[in-house]
């Protein structure tokens, strides 16, 4: 049972299209959460959302939106590609930090590849 | 005061040797401290968390130190084995998550 699933799980376009990558989670948690990696392996947060709700939302270009239609799901669609936006993006899922504090549950990650 | 400061960047361990991995933090309301272990081509999974009330937490071969005092804490890797060549970020959590900026270990067999 996969516990946090994203696709596609690669993903190569070119330079000012359209995608989205989207995320599911089937753990029962109320916030789920985007990072983006970059190729010497720093982990930065994006957004979280909990229950729907926008919570954080980090310097991000505008470009890229989130959208959640459930708590179970996250999505993120990215206008306008760039060049620069080539990385792995991962998601995430937790319990919401601060109450009952438990592990953040990610999926294997898509690597987007701007030609 | 939201950064969690990791250290070393990479780390080059013989097999049966000890890897320690640091990590410093400034805001005192963080109350939850977990280890994530990332493998390529892998999200990064939860190897071991700590709560500042405890000092030390030990599973297996992975412990962490903790030094509420120092606002420092730390893992330790006994018997490193070339299984355990990964990339490990420390955390950081009270309302939001913070993540350390990540070390690669390579365990040479």
């Amino acid at each position: 049972d996969t516990a946090v699933s994203q696709t596609p799980k690669y993903l190569v376009t070119q330079m000012g299209n359209d995608k989205s990558i989207k995320c599911e989670q089937n753990l029962g948690h109320d916030t789920m959460y985007w990072y983006k990696q970059d190729s010497k392996k720093f982990l930065k947060i994006m957004f979280s959302y909990n229950n729907k709700e926008l919570i954080i939302n980090e310097t991000v270009p505008n470009r890229f939106s989130p959208k959640s239609p459930d708590k179970a799901h996250l999505n993120l669609h990215i206008n306008s590609l760039e060049l620069g936006d080539s990385a792995v993006y991962f998601c995430a899922s937790s319990h919401r930090p601060g109450h009952d504090n438990q592990p953040q549950h990610f999926g294997d990650g898509t690597r987007l590849s701007i030609l | 005061q939201q950064q969690v400061k990791q250290s070393p960047q990479s780390l080059i361990v013989q097999k049966g040797g000890i890897s320690i991995i640091n990590c410093a933090y400034e805001n005192t309301a963080f109350d939850y401290f977990p280890w994530y272990q990332q493998f390529p081509g892998k999200g990064p999974a939860l190897l071991i968390a700590i709560r500042p009330d405890v000092s030390e937490k030990k599973e297996g071969r992975f412990t962490i130190s903790f030094n509420k005092s120092a606002k420092q804490f730390s893992l330790h890797i006994m018997d490193s084995q070339p299984g355990d060549s990964a990339t490990y970020f420390c955390a950081a959590s009270y309302n939001k998550y913070i993540f350390g900026t990540g070390t690669r270990l390579k365990v040479l067999a």
